[in-house]
């Protein structure tokens, strides 16, 4: 099945610094997702990318859809102690997958103040 | 606008008891998915529901596992039996019934946090 490799498994910052992730797929993806999940709640949609190549931005998020589709990255500029979590990529296949997304495994983002 | 609703937030089980958790879409959401999280994972797939239909139940255990999306009501998972390997978080996702775009953007419930003494 398809897998996703998410990196680095975790992160410890300072307040102020600038902050990258990356999910990398064995397989085509047609839309990317990012999420964060903070302790004892559900993912929360942070920004979704539908097309090759696609540079999105939400505030001091960036993330972009890799041009083979097999790859996306999220950047964080400027962290600030709320961006403490855990923040999750998500694939979707598309064809016979219709609703499955798959996730990677998370990268765990301490921001020190 | 309310987001996905998940009740109960947490439940508790013994071994051999039924497990069920209930999910309400966001409004106008036509598309429910379930996903299981086990402690420091991603959330697994588990099922893509359309009211009255299982569409994709490709990531369900074979066994003692069900869910149901009603005409009327919220959405149901249900674990018969349980076992302590089914503690986990039981996460639910709804998406808009446009197909072309927005049935791939997921919005997640809270989540249920199941553990089976």
């Amino acid at each position: 099945g398809q897998q996703l490799n998410q990196s680095p498994q975790s992160m410890f910052i300072q307040e102020g610094e600038d902050v990258s992730m990356n999910c990398t797929s064995s397989s085509i993806f047609n839309t990317w997702l990012w999420y964060k999940q903070d302790p004892g709640e559900g993912p929360v949609l942070l920004i979704a990318l539908y097309k090759a190549g696609e540079l999105t931005s939400n505030g001091r998020l960036t993330a972009q859809f890799g041009i083979t589709r097999k790859d996306s990255f999220l950047n964080i500029s400027a962290s600030i102690p709320s961006d403490v979590g855990i923040y999750f990529c998500a694939g979707h296949g598309g064809g016979t997958s219709y609703g499955k997304l798959t996730f990677g495994q998370g990268t765990i983002l301490t921001v020190h103040p | 606008n309310a987001g996905v609703m998940q009740n109960p937030r947490h439940l508790v089980r013994r071994r051999g008891q039924e497990a069920r958790l209930r999910c309400s879409p966001m409004k106008g959401h036509s598309h429910v998915y379930w996903y299981r999280q086990l402690p420091e994972e991603g959330l697994k797939f588990m099922v893509y529901l359309q009211k009255e239909n299982i569409i994709d139940e490709s990531g369900m255990p074979k066994e003692r596992f069900s869910a149901e999306f009603p005409k009327e009501g919220p959405s149901i998972l249900r674990i018969q039996q349980v076992v302590r390997g089914d503690s986990a978080a039981y996460f639910c996702a709804s998406s808009p019934p446009d197909f072309y775009f927005d049935a791939e953007t997921q919005y997640f419930g809270p989540g249920t946090r199941l553990l089976v003494l």
